[in-house]
Order: C-alpha cells, then sequence, then structure tokens
C-alpha cells in the first residue's frame, strides 16, 4: 500500500526558531495535507494543497505541493511556545472508488521558551 | 474535534471482552471514518462511511472487527473478542457536505482503549 515517509521525527528548537519538515512518497497523490495533534486531541487540520506546485499560507505556517506529487513540506516561522505537538502529513489517493487518506508517522515539535 | 463526540474516552477491558466504541457527529456530514492511531503503526483508516454505506473497510484488522453506521448521528466501531495488540486510540472524523471534499476531515477527541 502506499506510504508516506515523513522526516524529521522530532524537533527540539528554539522559541522564534524556524521549522521545515517534510513527507515524501514512492506514490503520486491528488492532496496532500497537514495536521497537527495536541496531546488527548485528535489531528486538526492546518493547510490542505490541491495543485502540484501549489504553495499555501495559513498565518506563520506555510506548506507545499511538490511538482512531482511525491512530496509536500511544511513550514513554520518564529515558532512560539504553542507549536508544540505532532504534526502529520496526509496523502490522498482516489482510486478503486475509494478516497482514503495515508498519513506520515509525524513530527514531535518541542518548542523551548 | 469540532462536531463530533466519541464515547467512552477511555476503556480498560479485558482480553476476551467485547468493547463497543461510539462517534456521534454533531453537525452534518456525509462521510464518517473510523482511524486507529499506535506509536508502532501511527495514524491508519479502519473503515469509511459515505451516506451510512460502508465505502472502504480493508482497513479492518480482522473479523473481529466490525463497525457500524444504523443513521447519520451515529456509528459504532465493535471488537470482540478483544485482544491486547488491540490497545490504541480509536478516532473517528467526519467530512463536511459544505467543503465538497473527503480529504477536509474533522477528528474526535478520540477514545483510548486499554486491553489487558
Amino acid at each position: 500500500g502506499q506510504q508516506l515517509n515523513q522526516s524529521p521525527q522530532s524537533m527540539f528548537i528554539q522559541e522564534g526558531e524556524d521549522v521545515s519538515m517534510n513527507c515524501t512518497s514512492s506514490s503520486i497523490f491528488n492532496t496532500w495535507l497537514w495536521y497537527k495533534q495536541d496531546p488527548g486531541e485528535g489531528p486538526v487540520l492546518l493547510i490542505a494543497l490541491y495543485k502540484a506546485g501549489e504553495l499555501t499560507s495559513n498565518g506563520r505556517l506555510t506548506a507545499q505541493f511538490g511538482i512531482t506529487r511525491k512530496d509536500s513540506f511544511l513550514n513554520i516561522s518564529a515558532s512560539i511556545p504553542s507549536d508544540v505537538g505532532i504534526y502529520f502529513c496526509a496523502g490522498q489517493l482516489i482510486q478503486g472508488g475509494s478516497e482514503k487518506l495515508v498519513f506520515g508517522k509525524g513530527t514531535k515539535l518541542t518548542v523551548n521558551p | 474535534d469540532a462536531g463530533v463526540i466519541q464515547s467512552p474516552r477511555h476503556e480498560v477491558t479485558e482480553m476476551g471482552q467485547e468493547v463497543t466504541l461510539r462517534c456521534k457527529p454533531i453537525s452534518g456530514h456525509d462521510y464518517l471514518f473510523w482511524y486507529r492511531q499506535t506509536m508502532m503503526r501511527g495514524l491508519e483508516l479502519l473503515i469509511y462511511f459515505n451516506n451510512n454505506v460502508p465505502i472502504d473497510d480493508s482497513g479492518m484488522p480482522e473479523d473481529r472487527f466490525s463497525a457500524k453506521m444504523p443513521n447519520a448521528s451515529f456509528s459504532t466501531l465493535k471488537i470482540q473478542p478483544s485482544e491486547p495488540r488491540d490497545s490504541a486510540v480509536y478516532f473517528c472524523a467526519i467530512s463536511t457536505p459544505s467543503s465538497g471534499r473527503t480529504d477536509t476531515q474533522y477528528f474526535g477527541p478520540g477514545t483510548r482503549l486499554t486491553v489487558l
């Protein structure tokens, strides 16, 4: 089945630093999404990307849909303590009547004040 | 977790017992998804419904797992009999008609299941 390779697995940064994480796959996806999960909560959608090459921002977050449709990255600028959490990439492949999402294993972000 | 109530939030049971997890969408939707999250395997789709009809159950691990959606406001995920390896956090998610897309999913808070 389709798999997403997300890196890095974890990051420890100082408040104010910029952060970058990415996802790659051997499969082509129609849609790339980025979610954030806080402890004890379900994932929350941050950004959705629908076209190859698309660059989308949501506040301090910026994400891009790779030209090959096999990768995506998420950048967080000027990190703050509330950015702490686990970030997941997800890809959607519409195939054979199914529209399921495939998730990466996540990047755990720690921000030191 | 906008729009989805899950119950119970925590469940501890013994191996061999039947477990029923519940999902109640608050807002309108046409798709409902059940996911399982573990440290080893991450977030995996188990099954999803469109207008109460199961569309893709290829992620259901084995016959011990079953899911139903008797109406648009309620879904259950049942494990019978449960095993320790079923211990995980189970999420219900929905996508809303207004988005027109199945990729824009809203997750519930999850049920943490521990099978002893």
